[in-house]
């Protein structure tokens, strides 16, 4: 059984505050997503990473997947309000019968 | 174009009741995917479909939830003799690429 650890659990802080995310798992994954779900909406796609090592950007988030495939980060640079939500990680491995693994998430809360 | 819709948005039901939540999936999207999800937690999956066949039931509670998808399309998930511990946030995801799922709005299930 393939499985994600996500940390912290929970995160508060000041809007224009730095916060970095992580997913962790000892299993090797073919590639990572990465969601957000705001209050009553279902998650909604942020990027997917494929290569270890790669970085890749959407505005002022900071996605990167770990060498081995096995881990990835999200760091958001001065966070704001509309920011808040649950992150979720998700690992898909193609042999594991086309199912994603979802990490617990991470909720964040940025405060005015 | 259409994203993933479900319905009813919101279902209220008596104990021992039955009940059904539908899932229109995105066009030409072969993978849909039922998830669980209860108050500030992550996703539990259900089930998994790829065009109408299900490589992976493993995740249903119990004998009392199913579910089927006809023409590759909709999907319904029926819950029978619903019990209180049921309540929860029913999510339908589906995808082209099995990795990327894109999600509808969930089904708010309450049983009282």
């Amino acid at each position: 059984t393939q499985l994600l650890e996500q940390s912290p659990q929970f995160l508060s802080i000041q809007e224009g505050e730095n916060l970095t995310v992580y997913c962790n798992s000892s299993s090797v994954f073919s590639s990572l997503q990465w969601y957000r779900q705001e209050p009553g909406e279902g998650p909604v796609l942020l990027v997917t990473v494929v290569t270890g090592g790669e970085v890749k950007k959407l505005k002022r988030l900071t996605f990167q997947f770990g060498d081995a495939r096995k881990d990835s980060s999200l760091h958001i640079t001065a966070a704001q309000p509309g920011d808040t939500g649950l992150y979720l990680c998700a690992g898909f491995y193609y042999t594991n019968a086309g199912k994603s693994t979802f990490g617990d998430g991470t909720t964040l809360t940025v405060k005015p | 174009g259409a994203g993933v819709s479900q319905s009813p948005s919101n279902k209220v039901t008596e104990k021992g009741k039955d009940v059904e939540l539908r899932c229109d999936p995105i066009s030409g999207h072969t993978a849909l995917y039922w998830y669980r999800q209860s108050l500030g937690q992550g996703l539990e999956f259900l089930i998994y479909f790829q065009g109408n066949s299900a490589p992976d039931k493993s995740g249903l509670p119990s004998d009392r939830f199913s579910a089927e998808r006809t023409g590759g399309s909709v999907s319904t998930l029926t819950i029978q003799r619903t019990q209180q511990e049921d309540s929860a946030v029913y999510l339908c995801a589906s995808s082209f690429q099995t990795y990327e799922q894109y999600f509808g709005p969930g089904t708010r299930l309450t049983v009282t």
